[in-house]
């Protein structure tokens, strides 16, 4: 059974960067895509992107300019950086894990909320 | 990016009574191995979502099989043989043909 535990800062300035972190316990973390995705009143739930084991990335092109996704295997965790957030980026944000194409496994989510 | 649509998005049911939630896509989510990349996810108030169905119809490991689901090509149904109270919250479907993967906007579903 996998389990994902996600932290990160909540409240963010305009122009600042989001930075999230999930720790995998549990499962093969090589047998999974690492992903995380967003939801928001507005948009509802967003696909932002994903990581697989060896670092080759997928991501939303409508975030791709702004988005990172990284792994590191030795600690079982991976992240997300997405930079210059303005309020539209106000959303809880998810960790999963993919076994194929969709998320079998969810992190608790955290709210990100940006104001000036 | 396709775009999936949901139907209604709102219902209220009666315990013990079926529930039917559909789902269109905005073109075939039929890969071209043969596979349906539909799934079917539940977000309980207060909670991330749970898949319940993967590939449009096989019921993920747990979930009750008071849920089926059906279609394909672009038209999909989720279905519910008797509504339970630990049923209410919110239905979304997904598909993972293409990116970006994407959500339908979901149904909310409470118990009258």
């Amino acid at each position: 059974q996998v389990q994902l535990q996600q932290w990160g800062a909540g409240l963010l300035k305009p122009s600042e960067t989001l930075s999230l972190t999930c720790g995998v316990y549990g499962g093969s973390f090589s047998a999974f895509y690492w992903t995380w995705i967003r939801q928001s009143p507005g948009k509802g739930l967003e696909w932002i992107g994903d990581v697989f084991h060896t670092g080759s990335t997928k991501y939303n092109p409508s975030l791709r300019s702004r988005v990172t996704i990284s792994v590191d295997t030795s600690r079982r965790q991976f992240s997300l950086e997405l930079t210059s957030v303005t309020a539209a980026d106000t959303a809880i944000y998810y960790c999963a894990g993919v076994p194929g194409k969709a998320p079998d496994y969810w992190g608790q989510g955290t709210l990100v909320t940006v104001s000036s | 990016d396709i775009v999936l649509t949901h139907t209604p998005l709102s219902l209220s049911v009666t315990p013990g009574q079926p529930a039917s939630i559909s789902c269109k896509s905005s073109q075939s989510l039929l890969h071209s191995d043969g596979r349906t990349y539909l799934y079917w996810y539940l977000q309980k108030p207060g909670q991330s979502p749970q898949i319940l169905l993967y590939e449009v119809s096989n019921r993920f490991s747990g979930v009750s099989d008071r849920f089926s689901g059906s279609g394909s090509g672009t038209d999909f149904t989720l279905k519910i043989s008797r509504v339970e109270a630990e049923d209410v919250g919110v239905y979304y479907c997904l598909q993972g043909l293409s990116l970006p993967y994407t959500f339908g906007q979901g149904t909310k579903v409470d118990i009258k």
